[in-house]
Parts: structure tokens; C-alpha cells; sequence
């Protein structure tokens, strides 16, 4: 079975610039999380998503970060316009209503 | 404001000895735990939760222990093997919410 699948793996972009990270979750599942993953703060929830709908968005740090679920199979984190304090690891997870979060593989973000 | 923490950033033991890692909180409203597991370019995996009702909960050569009074939890790997050699990171929820508060991860070495 497919896991987790996140696109791209690494994005390297210049300050400023849009950047857009893209997350398919396991079929089935009903609920996404987006995190990051930083030295500093380690892995923090960004926002997450139950039948496609935002449940919590406490988590994701100001107005240039939005997430996007359109439909069941497919999430969108963007971050607009991009800051070299935006670098770090996200990752995307998916879980059904009674099981664990299963995470994607992540994607390196470098802001220059 | 941490309410998850683990203190070790990292741990190196022999193959074949007990890994010990460890973790506290501060929020009493957490009731369920999981470790998690990451090797590197790859997405946490679950590993063992264990549930406020109960001390100890064995999978394997993992076992978890949780003090609650103590706000204290511990994941035990016996005997370690070279390929358990991750970063572990300790996560905390209330039931009812599906939102997790990950620690920053210990970074376990396990020497052949």
C-alpha cells in the first residue's frame, strides 16, 4: 500500500519567493496534520484537517502560512512570501479515526 | 512553553544493553502517549503508546513505562540492536483530540 506521499522532497527557493508543498494521504484516512520539524522546536503541528475541514490552525505561525484541503485524496501548505526563518523539514501525516498518525517522508524547505 | 520534553538530546549505548529514553510533561490533561521512531530523509514511524490507565506496556523488545504521578515516561529497548539507532521522539494527547505535542527527539546510538 501506498504511505504517505509528499511532493516535493527538497525545495530550495530565494526569499520572497511563493513556495507551495503538496501532501497525498493514505486513502481512507479522514484527518491530515501538516508539522515542522526544526532544530530549535523540534516537530510542531502546524494545522490539521478532519473530513477536509481545518479543526485547528493555533499552530501555524503567521499570516504568509495557509493550508489548503480541497478534496479527501489532497493538501497544499503554502507559504507566501517565503523567509530564510521559514527553513526546516515538513512533513504531512494522515491517520483514520482510530488508528495512529502514519507521517510522509517529508520535505526539506531551504529559503536562501 | 515545552509540555513535552525530552531532556537527552541524544544517547549512545552497546549493542546488546538496555537503551533507556526518557520523557516528561507538564500538561495533566495528557492521557495517552506514543513513541515514535525516525530514521534519517524518512518520516517518524509509530513504535508503542500506552494509555494514563495503565503503567507499563510491553511489544517486543520495547517496553513503555509510564509514572503518572511523576508526569514521567520511558521507552525501554532490550537488548538494543545496531538498527535501532534513530531519533526517538515521545508524544502526548488528550483523548478526544487527535492533535499530538511531540518532544524535541533523542537521537539514540546503538554501537555494534
Amino acid at each position: 500500500d501506498a504511505g504517505v506521499i509528499q511532493s516535493p522532497r527538497h525545495e530550495v527557493t530565494e526569499m520572497g519567493q511563493e513556495v507551495t508543498l503538496r501532501c497525498k494521504p493514505i486513502s481512507g484516512h479522514n484527518s491530515l496534520f501538516w508539522y515542522r520539524q526544526t532544530m530549535m522546536r523540534g516537530l510542531e503541528l502546524l494545522i490539521y484537517f478532519n473530513n477536509n475541514v481545518p479543526i485547528d490552525d493555533s499552530g501555524m505561525p503567521e499570516d504568509r502560512f495557509s493550508a489548503k484541503m480541497p478534496n479527501a485524496s489532497f493538501s497544499t501548505l503554502k507559504i507566501q512570501p517565503s523567509e530564510p526563518r521559514d527553513s526546516a523539514v515538513y512533513f504531512c501525516a494522515s491517520s483514520s479515526l482510530t488508528d495512529t498518525q502514519y507521517f510522509g517522508p517529508g520535505t526539506r524547505l531551504t529559503v536562501l | 512553553d515545552q509540555q513535552v520534553k525530552q531532556n537527552s538530546p541524544s544517547l549512545s549505548v552497546q549493542e546488546g544493553r538496555i537503551s533507556i529514553l526518557n520523557c516528561d510533561y507538564t500538561n495533566s490533561m495528557f492521557d495517552y502517549f506514543l513513541w515514535y521512531k525516525k530514521y534519517p530523509a524518512e518520516g517518524p514511524t509509530f513504535l508503542i503508546s500506552i494509555s494514563s490507565i495503565k503503567d507499563k506496556n510491553e511489544d517486543g523488545r520495547f517496553t513503555v513505562f509510564l509514572n503518572k504521578s511523576a508526569k514521567h515516561l520511558s521507552l525501554h529497548i532490550v537488548p538494543s540492536q545496531p538498527g535501532d539507532s534513530a531519533v526517538y521522539f515521545c508524544a502526548a494527547s488528550v483523548s478526544g483530540s487527535e492533535k499530538l505535542v511531540f518532544g524535541k527527539g533523542t537521537k539514540l546510538t546503538v554501537n555494534p
